[in-house]
């Protein structure tokens, strides 16, 4: 089985200041691995993935993640965060394409002025 | 292009009774794919139905049970309810070819909040 640890449950950073989002992933076979973003009362916006190839992965509103085999990572970084970033971010893995995803706790990203 | 739609989006039952929860999902995807997110907490995969056969299962009781309409809209259902079935429910749609590993995005509703008295 898969499983995915967000060590951080809140991040606060103060705006235009780099941030980045820890993501770590247990699995036995390749995986495939995600970054959504929920903002309150929504559901579910795909911010980036990785499948295959390039190890560095550019995704929506400047995120960006890059994935580390060997240290089963899928750290999510911004180098300069808007208000507008404020958000749930949760990391995602997966052994079946795009589907039936395993989440983790998420992390809560707040963009102090 | 219409996106997932979930109704209702707010509902109130009492433990005991039993809920319907809908999706539709978005034009030309036959694939819907069913979520539980309790408070505080990441979502966890119900099911999948996949041309309106289920199509993998996470870990839920048989109480948690789906359909899938010619259409591809998909209901889920819960009998029983207990007051741990409190959540946001959360359908995704996708376009898969044959069912198995896709590299369609997946699309998410913007769900159900479902609270137990």
């Amino acid at each position: 089985a898969q499983s995915v640890t967000q060590l951080d449950s809140q991040v606060p950073v103060f705006e235009e200041a780099p941030v980045e989002l820890r993501c770590n992933y247990s699995s036995s076979v390749s995986v495939y691995l995600f970054w959504y973003v929920q903002y309150p009362n929504q559901g579910l916006q795909l911010l980036l993935k990785y499948l295959s190839g390039s190890t560095l992965v550019k995704g929506i509103n400047g995120f960006e993640a890059e994935f580390n085999k060997s240290q089963t990572s899928f750290h999510l970084r911004k180098p300069s965060v808007h208000i507008s970033d404020t958000a749930e971010y949760f990391c995602a893995v997966s052994i079946f394409g795009n589907e039936k995803l395993t989440f983790g706790t998420g992390t809560r990203l707040t963009i102090i002025p | 292009e219409t996106g997932v739609t979930q109704s209702p989006t707010h509902l109130i039952k009492t433990r005991g009774q039993q809920v319907t929860l809908r999706c539709s999902s978005q034009s030309g995807h036959n694939t819907v794919s069913w979520y539980q997110q309790a408070l505080g907490q990441g979502p966890q995969f119900i099911f999948q139905y996949y041309r309106e056969e289920e199509n993998g299962r996470g870990n839920f009781p048989p109480r948690f049970s789906g359909l899938q309409f010619p259409n591809y809209s998909s209901e889920l259902n819960v009998n029983a309810l207990e007051l741990d079935d409190s959540a946001l429910y959360l359908c995704a749609s996708s376009l898969s070819a044959t069912g198995g590993p896709s590299n369609q995005p997946q699309h998410f509703g913007d769900g159900t909040r479902l609270s137990i008295l």
